[in-house]
């Protein structure tokens, strides 16, 4: 069964700094590319930031570019979020997801990430 | 950035009636979008890949079509669990984007 677990979410305030964590299994991870995905509440889903399976391709989205990293631990099957410089405006539900270039099958439960003081 | 816009915001049917969604492009993303399904407190399930393609496990009920900037998902029998929120997804271009979601709910 493949499954997705993300971690490390909470509450901190603003300018603060997470990290998340997203454990993979049931599925070769190191084959696929991976990406978050948040959700602020009640809102829909903003993608924001892509890793490729060898990490050698990245993007973000401009909303987190220069305050988020995306990296990956093939050995470990493993998928993080460096947050830095935390918003308000990046409370969220982040999802990470991944799967098929084509369409994205796999998905975890979510983390909720609250930034406030 | 590509914009993709869904309409309408909200359709209010019946079980059994036929749910036509739309989505459109602010740009040709030849067939490269996607439609994913989301209930209340889950994560996004994909239904959709590549304008027409069903996901694995996905009932025949649900079928995509379109290509360029205007795209369809058509269920063709509302059944109970289909009501939900449900968003489209290009990958022709970086960043990737979702539209605002429509919201099926019941009559």
């Amino acid at each position: 069964e493949v499954q997705l677990v993300e971690s490390g979410g909470g509450l901190v305030q603003p300018g603060g700094s997470l990290r998340l964590s997203c454990a993979a299994s049931g599925f070769t991870f190191s084959n696929y590319g991976m990406s978050w995905v948040r959700q602020a509440p009640g809102k829909g889903l903003e993608w924001i930031s892509y890793i490729s399976s060898s990490s050698s391709t990245i993007y973000y989205a401009d909303s987190v570019k220069g305050r988020f990293t995306i990296s990956r631990d093939n050995a470990k099957n493993s998928l993080y979020l460096q947050m830095n410089s935390l918003r308000a405006e990046d409370t969220a539900v982040y999802y990470c997801a991944g799967g098929y270039i084509s369409g994205w099958s796999y998905w975890g439960q979510g983390t909720l990430v609250t930034v406030s003081s | 950035e590509i914009v993709l816009t869904q309409s309408p915001a909200t359709l209010s049917l019946s079980p059994g009636e036929r749910a036509t969604l739309s989505c459109r492009a602010s740009q040709s993303v030849s067939n490269y979008l996607a439609w994913y399904q989301q209930k209340p407190g889950q994560a996004p399930r994909l239904l959709i890949y590549d304008a027409s393609n069903r996901a694995t496990g996905i009932p025949a009920r649900f079928s995509g079509s379109g290509s360029g900037t205007d795209f369809t998902l058509t269920i063709s029998t509302l059944e109970p669990e289909d009501f939900a929120v449900y968003y489209c997804q290009q990958r022709s271009n970086w960043p990737r984007t979702f539209g605002q979601g429509t919201k099926v709910e019941i009559k």
